[in-house]
């Protein structure tokens, strides 16, 4: 079965903290990868995307994200956090052998910076 | 670019009437477009995929007679709760997804619909 899993349900970290949301995958083919941002009572923003190529991907906001293919991972970071990156980020995956563009969502992860 | 809207944002109804939301794509053509529903703190769960001239695939679980997905244009795409109960109320958010060769890429997320349903 295809699934995405954040272990962390809450991250908090420091302002001015490097921040790291982990994912990992397990997604058929080469799966797309994706970060999406969600602010309350609001829809989801994208943050980034993993097609091919660099393992290092730059997204908005100066976030970034690793693809590691051995180990199936995807986690999202930040040099350092900002009070306002407080929300809550979904990792997604799509199907690499599907042209339907299914994603496939982890649960989900509150991530708190304190001033 | 790449901007997805929904109506309404927020919708109060009796228990017994139909709710109909609205997903636009502003600024590009969606041939795909997604409705999901996200309960309180966990993620979203997938109701159902539209595409624009056919039937919409319903997601194992989701009534089809319940939750009414039409898609008549490539930048409009409607979801009719019909006879809502309490049990519907939620929040519903549509994406679209922009088309680029094979494969279906980025999804771009409507700003979402609350339902309350009395």
């Amino acid at each position: 079965a295809q699934s995405v899993a954040q272990p962390e349900d809450q991250v908090n970290v420091a302002e001015g903290n490097p921040l790291t949301v982990k994912c990992t995958y397990s997604v058929s083919g080469n799966p797309y990868l994706f970060w999406y941002v969600q602010y309350p009572n609001r829809g989801l923003q994208f943050l980034l995307k993993y097609i091919t190529g660099d393992n290092l991907v730059k997204g908005s906001y100066g976030f970034e994200a690793e693809f590691n293919k051995s180990q199936t991972s995807f986690h999202l970071k930040k040099p350092s956090a900002l009070v306002s990156d407080s929300a809550l980020y979904f990792c997604a995956a799509q199907d690499g052998g599907s042209t339907l563009g299914r994603l496939y969502f982890g649960r989900g992860t509150q991530l708190t910076v304190w001033p | 670019g790449a901007v997805v809207s929904q109506h309404p944002s927020w919708v109060i109804c009796k228990s017994g009437t139909s709710v109909k939301i609205e997903c636009r794509s502003l600024d590009f053509q969606a041939t795909t477009m997604f409705w999901y529903r996200q309960f309180p703190k966990q993620s979203l769960m997938l109701m159902a995929t539209s595409n624009e001239g056919s039937k919409a695939t319903y997601e194992q679980g989701v009534e089809k007679d319940k939750f009414l997905i039409n898609h008549a244009s490539l930048t409009l795409s409607t979801l009719t709760v019909t006879s809502a109960h309490p049990e519907d109320s939620s929040f519903y958010i549509c994406s679209a997804s922009r088309p680029s060769g094979r494969r279906k890429e980025t999804q771009y997320f409507g700003p979402g619909t609350r339902l309350l349903v009395l």
